[in-house]
């Protein structure tokens, strides 16, 4: 049973340029969150989607946005890239809906290099 | 802002018990208290989580105080692949339940 998958692993883009950053949930999970976690810090929640739209979402500008598929993928788009988004990027699943009884599995990451 | 507090460093020798701390005096009633580690260059993982009876599984066991304003987790027999960043989360409302991470603490086992 595969769990939570992210690609790419590592990227390096460009000040300026934009990116997607992709997920796919561990099996039999509905509810993808996503997360920004600078070096030597905890992460940091950035949005949440369920039934194909955002639920919640964090502190972040709107620079950052998502999509979530029928099959409960989901991506994460960074647009007008900033040095300060270099961070790992965390995709993590739940279910069911992600209620407060449900655990979260996260990903690897994805490291995001802006230069 | 993260609901827990936690001591940003702790040591333990291998083959000993790690007794990880956790302050979440303003949790509420429904509030679960979820334990989660990182071991560098990787997600976080899931540990274990409870309510206010305390809990044990494969992993570590979680006590929480009766009055739940704190909580332990603890590794009864650390091993060297036990060396990771342990982050004590209460799940926060706002539509659903977010975790909130804070800076967690960073356990080291030694041998």
């Amino acid at each position: 049973d595969a769990g939570v998958t992210q690609s790419p692993t590592h990227l390096i883009k460009t000040r300026g340029q934009q990116v997607t950053l992709r997920c796919s949930p561990k099996s039999g999970h509905d509810t993808v969150s996503w997360y920004q976690q600078a070096l030597g810090q905890g992460p940091q929640f950035i949005f949440q989607y369920y039934e194909e739209e955002e639920r919640q979402r964090g502190n972040f500008p709107d620079r950052f946005s998502g999509h979530q598929f029928p099959n409960y993928s989901s991506e994460l788009n960074v647009n007008a890239l900033l040095l300060g988004d270099s961070a790992l990027y965390l995709c993590a699943s739940s279910d069911p809906g992600g209620a407060n009884n449900s655990p979260l599995h996260f990903g690897n990451g994805t490291r995001l290099t802006v230069t | 802002d993260a609901k827990t507090t936690q001591p940003p460093s702790m040591d333990c020798a291998e083959g000993r018990a790690a007794n990880l701390p956790c302050n979440h005096s303003t949790i509420s009633g429904n509030e679960y208290v979820y334990w989660y580690r990182q071991i560098h260059s990787q997600g976080p993982q899931y540990i274990i989580h409870g309510l206010k009876n305390n809990e044990t599984n494969e992993m570590a066991s979680l006590i929480i105080t009766e009055d739940r304003k704190s909580s332990t987790l603890i590794l009864p027999h650390a091993t060297l692949r036990d060396t990771a960043v342990y982050y004590c989360i209460v799940r926060e409302y706002g539509g659903s339940y977010i975790p909130t991470f804070g800076r967690g603490t960073s356990l080291i086992v030694h041998p």
